[in-house]
């Protein structure tokens, strides 16, 4: 079993939905997580970071984190073409630049 | 403008040679990361570096090495001896507890 899984996908939504993404971990020691946005033949962009349990907002882009269920999700409101991407989630345990580890990316598909 | 460069964009490596990607930063970071990503994984760390002349094996270090002589520079060499080097090489770095940033990433094909 992986040490943080998440859905391949592809998720295809229509222009407009709000779109929800999510990984599961098993290890409790994880603190710090990550959410990078990776285009086609691109390096990974950090969207969003957050340290231990919450919410954090930023414009369309929400990220939750619940160490409860060792599950983090992030939500994506008003979804646009340009949003069609491979979504990876990451997360560490003692700092948020080391030792991350990767889901496997999910591709998201924004139809217009 | 700061930034993580990686060179070059593809790569082409015959049986039996040794190729070199290259990647520099003028962010400052002490830290450099090189990771591997093949089709549908994620990523998997190959080998990093926190400070400048020392370096660590990642996870999937056989096969690779590297050096770290400057601190903006972090170039990785694919052996011959990784006999499955055909992929996607991101190189990243980081500082002061802050998330990784990354480059666009050399892609490596064989002949």
């Amino acid at each position: 079993q992986k040490e943080v899984e998440q859905d391949p996908g592809p998720l295809s939504v229509p222009e407009g939905a709000i779109v929800s993404l999510n990984c599961t971990y098993s290890n409790s020691a994880f603190q710090y997580f990550m959410w990078y946005r990776q285009y086609s033949r691109k390096g990974p962009e950090l969207l969003m970071y957050t340290y231990s349990s919450g919410n954090k907002e930023d414009g369309r882009f929400t990220a939750q984190v619940d160490k409860s269920s060792k599950y983090i999700s992030l939500f994506i409101r008003d979804s646009q073409p340009s949003d069609s991407a491979t979504y990876l989630c990451a997360m560490s345990t003692y700092n948020a630049g080391n030792m991350l580890t990767f889901g496997g990316g999910t591709r998201l598909m924004v139809k217009p | 403008d700061g930034g993580i460069t990686q060179s070059p964009k593809y790569l082409f490596r015959k049986e039996g040679q040794n190729v070199t990607l290259s990647c520099e930063q003028n962010l400052n970071h002490d830290a450099m990361y090189w990771y591997r990503q093949d089709p549908g994984q994620g990523l998997r760390l190959i080998y990093y570096s926190q400070i400048v002349n020392d370096f660590q094996k990642g996870d999937i270090a056989e096969g690779y090495s590297v050096s770290r002589e400057k601190k903006e520079s972090f170039p990785l060499t694919v052996t011959s001896a990784q006999k499955n080097p055909t992929a996607f090489y991101l190189c990243a770095s980081s500082t002061n507890n802050q998330p990784q940033h990354f480059g666009d990433g050399t892609r490596l094909s064989i002949l």
